[in-house]
């Protein structure tokens, strides 16, 4: 149990367009779910906090515009990279927790971007 | 605020050894919950154990054990008779509601 999927695995784009990353939860709801950015032999580096239905909770530094985040659904968060720029580049990592596993987050496999 | 500190950055063992990886924590609440996690080169974050405050007894699961102690606030976990397999970072994590990353150890098995 406690399956998160990512999608797509991996994605190169050009410099200037918008990507979107879904992250789902398989065989479970989840209440909340995470979006995380890591960094060549890093650690994770939480992005956002998202509840269903409602507006995610940005860390300091992630730029709301740029990084947009819906919760639509129990199952279903999607992370769109707008005007994407090189350095936007990363392995992009989303979790989530459910009702009775409040406490434990489930990673997808991530998301790895290129932006040419 | 909460820290965690894994101070070993890159660890190599032959096959077979024993190796502990060490994981310290920082929190001045009483509530939290301790995790280890491990990233083999695919990249997904593979959840390991959970432990909470309240609970200080050991865990063994196979070749995998954790030892943590409140009075040192250290969580360290050991894999015995290391596998190629085990060969990943290895994450320990504080959740205090917000999860807190260490910043992982490179584990290398050398066959």
């Amino acid at each position: 149990g406690a399956v998160v999927s990512q999608h797509p695995s991996r994605v190169i784009c050009k410099s200037g367009t918008s990507v979107k990353i879904e992250c789902r939860s398989l065989d479970f709801q989840a209440t909340t779910m995470f979006w995380y950015r890591q960094f060549p032999k890093k650690s994770l580096m939480l992005m956002a906090t998202s509840n269903e239905g409602s507006k995610a909770t940005y860390e300091q530094g992630v730029e709301k515009d740029k990084f947009l985040i819906n919760h639509a659904s129990l199952t279903l968060s999607t992370l769109t990279v707008t005007s994407a720029h090189p350095e936007d580049s990363s392995f992009y990592i989303c979790s989530a927790t459910g009702e009775t596993t409040t406490d434990t987050q489930y990673f997808g496999p991530g998301t790895r971007l290129t932006v040419l | 605020a909460q820290k965690v500190t894994q101070a070993q950055t890159e660890i190599s063992v032959v096959e077979k050894e024993d190796v502990t990886l060490d994981c310290v924590y920082e929190t001045r609440d009483t509530t939290y919950y301790l995790f280890w996690y491990k990233q083999p080169p695919s990249g997904e974050l593979v959840f390991l154990i959970r432990r909470n405050s309240f609970d200080e007894q050991n865990e063994i699961s196979g070749r995998y054990s954790w030892n943590f102690q409140k009075s040192t606030s250290s969580f360290n976990f050991t894999i015995t008779a290391s596998q190629v397999v085990d060969s990943a970072v290895y994450f320990c994590a504080l959740n205090l509601g917000e999860l807190t990353f260490g910043t992982g150890t490179r584990l290398t098995i050398i066959p």
